[in-house]
C-alpha cells in the first residue's frame, strides 16, 4: 500500500549543527509534501512545505528538498537548537486531500 | 476558535464501554481530518469531511469506528465496545480548503482503554 517511510528513527545532533532528517514515499503520484514537527505531548505543527512542481524550498532555519526521481525528499535545519528537540514527520499528499504521514524522526539536540 | 480543539484531552476507559471524542476547528475551515497515532508509531489517517460532501470512511479501521460532522463544523468521533488496541492519540485536524492546503491539528485526545 502507499507509504512514507523515514530513513532513521531517532537523529542525535550537537547544538549548533545543522540536521538533515530524511523522508522516502512510494507514490510517484505525490504531489503536494508537508514537515510537521510534534512535540512531547502536543499536536504535529506545521513547518514547510513543497509542491512536485519545485525542488528546493526554504524557510526560517529550515530548507526542504525534494527529489521526484528517487521519491526522497530532505528537511535540513540549520543551527540546531535545543528548541528543535522533536520528532519530525513528513506527508505525502497524492491529487487531493488524504494525507500519508511517515512514523516519523526523534531529533534530540546535546548542548 | 484561534486553533483547533479536541476534547477530553485525556479520556481512561474500561474495555467495552463506549468513547465519543469532540473536535472543534478552526471558525472557517471546510475541511475536517481524523488521525490516530499509536505509540511511537505515524499518523493513521481515519476520515475526512469536505463541506457537505459525503465523508470519506476509508481509514476507519472497523465498524466499531463512526464520525459525524454536524452543521459543518464541530465533529464527533465515537468508538463503540472500545478494545485495548484502540488505546491512541485521537489527533483532529482543520484546513481551509481540503486538498493541497495546510492541516492545522489539535493538542489530540489521549485515549487509554484498560
Amino acid at each position: 500500500g502507499e507509504s512514507v517511510g523515514l530513513h532513521l528513527p531517532t537523529l542525535s545532533v550537537q547544538e549548533g549543527d545543522n540536521s538533515i532528517i530524511n523522508c522516502a514515499y512510494s507514490n510517484s503520484a505525490s504531489d503536494y509534501f508537508i514537515w510537521y514537527k510534534q512535540e512531547s505531548g502536543k499536536g504535529p505543527q506545521f513547518i514547510i512545505d513543497i509542491r512536485s512542481n519545485m525542488d528546493k524550498r526554504q524557510g526560517q532555519r529550515v530548507t526542504v528538498l525534494l527529489n521526484k526521481t528517487v521519491k526522497h525528499l530532505s528537511l535540513q535545519i540549520a543551527a540546531t537548537q535545543p528548541g528543535d528537540s522533536a520528532v519530525y514527520f513528513c506527508a505525502a499528499l497524492t491529487g487531493g486531500f488524504k494525507t500519508i504521514f511517515g512514523a516519523g524522526t526523534r531529533l534530540f539536540v546535546k548542548a | 476558535g484561534a486553533g483547533v480543539s479536541q476534547s477530553p484531552s485525556n479520556k481512561v476507559t474500561e474495555k467495552g464501554k463506549d468513547v465519543e471524542l469532540r473536535c472543534d476547528p478552526i471558525s472557517g475551515h471546510t475541511a475536517l481530518y481524523w488521525y490516530r497515532q499509536s505509540l511511537g508509531q505515524g499518523l493513521e489517517f481515519l476520515i475526512y469531511f469536505q463541506g457537505n460532501s459525503a465523508p470519506d470512511k476509508s481509514g476507519l479501521p472497523s465498524d466499531r469506528f463512526s464520525a459525524e460532522r454536524t452543521g459543518g463544523s464541530v465533529s464527533t468521533l465515537t468508538i463503540q465496545r472500545t478494545q485495548q488496541e484502540d488505546s491512541a492519540v485521537y489527533l483532529c485536524a482543520s484546513s481551509l480548503l481540503g486538498a493541497g492546503n495546510t492541516i492545522y491539528f489539535g493538542e489530540g485526545s489521549w485515549l487509554t482503554v484498560v
